[in-house]
């Protein structure tokens, strides 16, 4: 069956330091693969996308950006955070694109 | 362009009366629509879609959603509600374009409250 891993679960990173989370899927071949941020608790707003190794699109602009190196790997940066990139990201995962789209369980960024 | 209109920010309910958590939808093609629910501090979690086929779709937890072309619904509910069914329900929709990645959009959630 197929898995998502993401980690690390929770980070506190003070302003200005780079940040790289990192999201694996196991079981499956080729999937699309998405990062989501989820800001005060309740909307959510997709960052990233990429349907193939080193095939990313961004959605909006920002101080992040992605890489997939692998075909199951997603990995979402910064080289400087802002306050304002505190919140939840979620790492997502598919195959095709009108079936079900899966998620981590998140991770958690406070900047301070 | 999609996107998803969840009108009500929370419902609460008695536990053991019947739930139901709205949706209304607008795509350009055919809908493939989804409900995720997320506990706190917690990712989401499927619990039901509609690609094709019957309008009636049933899914986890006892969960069940009706989609309505003419009135481009897709409400989800649930007989009798429990205790542990609160939580924030999401209804999305996903634009079916390849090149796109078929991206999900998402409504503005739900927080669902069941009281004993």
């Amino acid at each position: 069956s197929q898995t998502i891993h993401q980690w690390p679960a929770t980070l506190v990173q003070p302003v200005g330091s780079p940040l790289s989370l990192e999201c694996t899927v196991e079981g499956t071949s080729n999937p699309n693969l998405y990062w989501y941020r989820q800001a005060a608790g309740r909307g959510l707003q997709l960052l990233f996308y990429s349907v193939g190794i080193g095939q990313i699109s961004s959605e909006v602009p920002q101080n992040l950006s992605a890489s997939r190196p692998q075909d199951r790997q997603f990995i979402l940066s910064s080289k400087k955070l802002l306050l304002s990139d505190s919140g939840f990201y979620l790492c997502a995962w598919s195959v095709g694109v009108r079936d079900t789209i899966y998620f981590g369980e998140g991770s958690w960024l406070t900047v301070v | 362009a999609q996107s998803v209109a969840q009108p009500e920010d929370q419902v609460n309910v008695a536990e053991g009366n019947p739930l139901t958590v709205k949706c209304t939808y607008s795509v350009s093609g055919n809908p493939y629509l989804f409900w995720y629910v997320q506990y706190p501090n917690r990712g989401l979690q499927f619990l039901l879609k509609y690609i094709t086929g019957d309008n009636l779709v049933k899914g986890s937890y006892g969960f069940e959603a009706e989609f309505n072309k003419s009135q481009t619904s897709f409400h989800l509910k649930k007989p009798s509600a429990l205790v542990s069914d609160s939580a924030l329900y999401f209804c999305a929709v996903r634009d079916g374009i390849y090149n796109q990645g078929g991206k999900l959009i998402f409504g503005q959630g739900t927080e669902l409250s069941v009281k004993p």
